[in-house]
């Protein structure tokens, strides 16, 4: 059975520093690593895809990709209080259908 | 654009009733998932029609849970009759056509929660 596990947290941190959210994976054939976030009551939103090893940056996020430990992480640079939600780790193999993990509930204090 | 809609947002019932819910994609979207969320457990996929054709239901818990997409736009999931252990959060979600960039990205919907008592 394919599963993605998360740090269910809470993480908190103070405003300004650096969130490292992290994931892991069973499924080594998996190709296709989604973040979401996920503010209370809301719809998860898709923030970061990432296919290959390495890092992928976009503006304040940098996803990182260790297919040989599979391992995924999110890093958030100069957390805000608007950046608190709960962050939703997915994995994709061959098909279409995204495997989730429970999220991990991120805190950002000022 | 609009978004993903679902209806209803709420939906409290009792045990053995009957409640459908329905999500409308994202205008054009040819891909449409339904997924469920059971309290502190993680999001759960159900089923994927593309168009009007269930491409997958191997999410699909049992047969009292039936779900359609006549016409390929809105989608029906009905739940008939409902257990205690189908509460939950479903979320629908939609996608572009495989052929597309950005086929990738799932956009959601807000859920509708579900409460059978």
């Amino acid at each position: 059975q394919k599963e993605v596990e998360q740090n269910s947290g809470p993480l908190s941190v103070p405003e300004g520093a650096i969130a490292s959210l992290n994931c892991t994976y069973s499924d080594r054939g998996s190709q296709s690593f989604f973040w979401y976030r996920q503010y209370s009551g809301k719809s998860p939103e898709l923030i970061m895809s990432i296919y290959s090893n390495g890092d992928k940056e976009d503006g304040r996020f940098t996803a990182q990709l260790n297919k040989a430990s599979q391992y995924v992480s999110l890093l958030i640079r100069d957390s805000q209080p608007s950046d608190s939600a709960t962050y939703l780790c997915a994995v994709r193999g061959g098909s279409y259908i995204p495997t989730f993990g429970r999220g991990t509930s991120l805190i950002v204090h000022p | 654009e609009a978004g993903v809609t679902q209806f209803p947002s709420h939906s409290v019932i009792e045990k053995g009733q009957t409640v459908t819910l329905r999500c409308d994609p994202i205008s054009g979207h040819d891909n449409l998932y339904w997924y469920r969320r059971v309290m502190g457990k993680e999001i759960k996929f159900l089923l994927h029609f593309v168009k009007e054709s269930k491409q997958d239901e191997s999410g699909m818990p049992n047969n009292r849970f039936l779900a359609e997409r006549t016409g390929g736009t809105y989608s029906t999931l009905k739940v008939q009759p409902a257990e205690l252990e189908d509460s939950g959060v479903y979320f629908c979600a939609s996608s572009q056509d495989f052929g597309a960039p950005d086929y990738n990205e799932q956009f959601f919907g807000p859920g509708t929660r579900l409460t059978v008592l």
